[in-house]
């Protein structure tokens, strides 16, 4: 079945280490997306990409950065810099045209 | 900038109550609007959408309806199960093309005991 695989399901690091969030999706969509999600404060867009080797910057974008190497995988890595990086992670993908988006299952990291 | 604004919650229900979840937003031109709903420590899955003023959207029981006049699209249903409990959030896409995306209310948990 077509979908999209976030690994891991949970993730814990040390304060100033970098990590790196897996997305995966075999739907063939062209756009992906990262959401952060806070309780209380909703989904908020970190990056997307609407083509390999292309991305942008959603609204908090700072501390994170984003590869669109091939088609099927967009990963996150969450840097010393981002100062508050605990939190529950979302990627999400759809096709170029229409509002098909799939959401994975998520990654909840803890910087302890 | 676009935003979605969702009544505040927590919501506790009995089973077989009539749920209104409250939705209201601001954007530029003519959005697209859509209910979401994440179980826990689950990702989200689209519950129902509406892409254009007095469309209704609906699954499940429930519905919801595209208010151009008052920029709402208000979630509703009959009579709620346990299962529903769940978060729900309010969201809306500033198109269809390659470069739109989603922008999301805050979220409302709803829980409903038997």
């Amino acid at each position: 079945d077509g979908g999209i695989t976030q690994s891991p399901k949970y993730l814990f690091r040390k304060e100033g280490q970098n990590v790196t969030l897996s997305c995966e999706q075999n739907l063939n969509h062209d756009a992906m997306y990262w959401y952060r999600q806070d309780p209380g404060q909703g989904l908020r867009l970190i990056y997307y990409s609407q083509i390999v080797n292309d991305f942008q910057k959603g609204d908090i974008a700072e501390g994170y950065s984003v590869s669109r190497e091939k088609k099927e995988s967009f990963p996150l890595t969450v840097t010393s810099a981002q100062k508050n990086p605990t939190a529950f992670y979302l990627c999400a993908s759809r096709p170029t045209q229409g509002f098909g988006y799939t959401f994975g299952s998520g990654t909840r990291l803890t910087v302890v | 900038g676009d935003s979605v604004t969702q009544m505040e919650g927590p919501v506790t229900l009995s089973e077989e109550a009539f749920l209104t979840i409250n939705c209201t937003y601001t954007a530029t031109g003519y959005p697209s609007l859509f209910w979401y709903v994440q179980y826990p420590g689950e990702g989200l899955q689209l519950l129902l959408k509406a892409t254009k003023a007095d469309d209704k959207g609906s699954n499940k029981g429930f519905e919801a309806t595209y208010r151009k006049e008052t920029t709402s699209f208000h979630l509703e249903k009959g009579s709620v199960q346990v299962s529903d409990s769940a978060v729900y959030f309010c969201a809306l896409s500033d198109g269809s093309g390659a470069n739109s995306k989603l922008t999301f209310g805050k979220g409302i948990t709803l829980s409903v005991r038997p």
